[in-house]
């Protein structure tokens, strides 16, 4: 089983500024299928990026995902309002099986 | 617009079955794409529990597996979750979600609101 670790747990920054969550596996993600979702309290997870860096649709483009292999990163270039949620990270195997990280929550400091 | 809403006991007794079904609107599930369920215990992370193709296939989470059963029913545009001998660990709200198959994984592009299951006496 991949298991992943996403850091740091909470990120506190302010709007405006970038933000930077990083997500590790513990084994070579297969063929990069790397997703990141979105969400926010009492909602359901929004699915941002797949296959690590394709923003999906509606998806502005503030948000952009990069890495390979075991380490992957999802970077937003300025933070707006809207955007302090809590962010997972999920990969797919071929077993099938899908796992997700523990989340990384950005707030505001 | 494809729209998913969980449906079921909010309340379940431990060591009884909880059952949970998502109905779809928006998008006929024998038109394909995998569908399935996925869970978060209060405050914490979320869970992949299982998936079923439109064809019938299924896929379970090895930690699960032996608990948990997924099924489809096309004629109502429909599927549901069972989960045996529920104990206070299976509480959390539960997930219906479409799955998305290419060449960039598995991933869940339509979520469900989320219905909260509580395994209590």
């Amino acid at each position: 089983e991949i298991v992943l670790t996403q850091s740091p747990g909470t990120l506190s920054l302010s709007p405006g500024e970038r933000a930077t969550l990083s997500c590790r596996a513990s084994q070579r993600v297969t063929s990069n299928y790397l997703a990141w979702y979105q969400q926010k309290p009492g909602q359901a997870p929004r699915l941002l990026m797949f296959g690590v860096s394709t923003r999906a649709t509606g998806i502005p483009d503030r948000f952009s995902g990069s890495g390979s292999g075991t380490d992957f990163t999802l970077t937003i270039s300025r933070l707006e309002p809207e955007d302090f949620a809590v962010y997972y990270c999920q990969q797919y195997d071929s077993s099938p099986r899908l796992t997700f990280g523990g989340g990384t929550k950005v707030e505001i400091k | 617009q494809v729209q998913l809403q969980e449906s079921g006991p909010g309340l379940v007794k431990p060591s009884e079955t909880l059952s949970l079904t998502c109905a779809v609107s928006g998008y006929s599930i024998s038109s394909g794409f995998f569908w399935g369920w996925i869970r978060q215990p209060p405050g914490k992370g979320l869970e992949w529990i299982a998936s079923i193709y439109q064809s019938g296939s299924t896929y379970y989470n090895p930690s699960l597996k032996s608990r948990v059963t997924i099924s489809v029913d096309t004629s109502k545009n429909q599927f549901s979750l069972k989960v045996s001998s529920v104990t206070a660990a299976d509480t959390a709200v539960y997930f219906c979600a479409r799955t998305k198959s290419d060449n960039s994984g598995w991933y869940q592009d339509y979520w469900g609101q989320g219905t909260l299951v509580t395994v209590s006496s």
